[in-house]
């Protein structure tokens, strides 16, 4: 049992390129989220999924996008790289049923350049 | 709409002094408090949650909180810090079920870096 897995670790992009953020879980969790983390301003929610192919945005989407083909997986897509999207990026999920606990995986920093 | 605020944003203790962090809330129904701990270039590990009942909870590493809903707080302490414990804290607020309409979305503090002293 894995938990939250997440590739890559580290990313350098130049501005403009685009990439995909890979999010894995093996805990059959319904809900997974996307965050970033800038210093000083906490966790920030990108994108949720509520199940496989159900989306939405959460308080910061702009220049991201996410699709969820299965229960497992959960991209996260930047189309055109900026330096506001410099951060560090973590993915969670949790069960839809009984308490809301939410399960992290370790990070991906990105830097755009 | 709910927010957490977390005052100290870097907190600096000699090791086996006690500890207390502070967060206070705004949260239209029930909630659902959190304390997570992030270790440098880790993920975040949970520390403990509050949902109902003893509004002292216990938590992992010899942390605990306490609610208070007079006034709106969820302090995290421990009475004697190890150097391991220099992290970066997390205070979340969110629906105390994961169902609903919520979806389970969580709101975090800012965050209180602590740095221990040997």
């Amino acid at each position: 049992n894995a938990g939250v897995t997440q590739t890559p670790k580290f990313r350098i992009l130049k501005i403009g390129q685009s990439m995909t953020l890979q999010c894995t879980q093996d805990m059959n969790h319904n809900y997974m989220y996307w965050y970033r983390q800038d210093p000083g301003m906490g966790l920030k929610l990108i994108y949720y999924s509520v199940g496989a192919g159900i989306t939405d945005k959460g308080e910061v989407p702009n220049g991201y996008n996410v699709s969820r083909s299965t229960t497992e997986d959960f991209p996260l897509r930047l189309e055109l790289a900026a330096p506001s999207q410099t951060s560090v990026y973590f993915c969670a999920s949790s069960y839809v049923e009984g308490v809301n606990e939410q399960f992290f995986g370790p990070g991906t920093r990105l830097t755009v350049l | 709409a709910q927010s957490v605020t977390q005052p100290d944003i870097h907190i600096t203790v000699s090791e086996g002094a006690s500890l207390e962090l502070r967060c206070n809330y705004s949260y239209g129904a029930t909630p659902y408090l959190f304390w997570y701990v992030q270790s440098p270039g880790q993920g975040l590990q949970l520390l403990l949650k509050y949902f109902s009942g003893d509004t002292l909870v216990q938590g992992i590493k010899g942390f605990e909180a306490e609610f208070k809903r007079s006034q709106s707080s969820f302090n995290l302490r421990k009475p004697s810090v190890h150097w391991s414990d220099a992290a970066e804290y997390f205070c979340a607020v969110g629906p105390a079920k994961a169902g609903g309409t919520s979806y389970g979305k969580l709101t975090f503090g800012q965050g209180t870096i602590l740095t221990v002293h040997p």
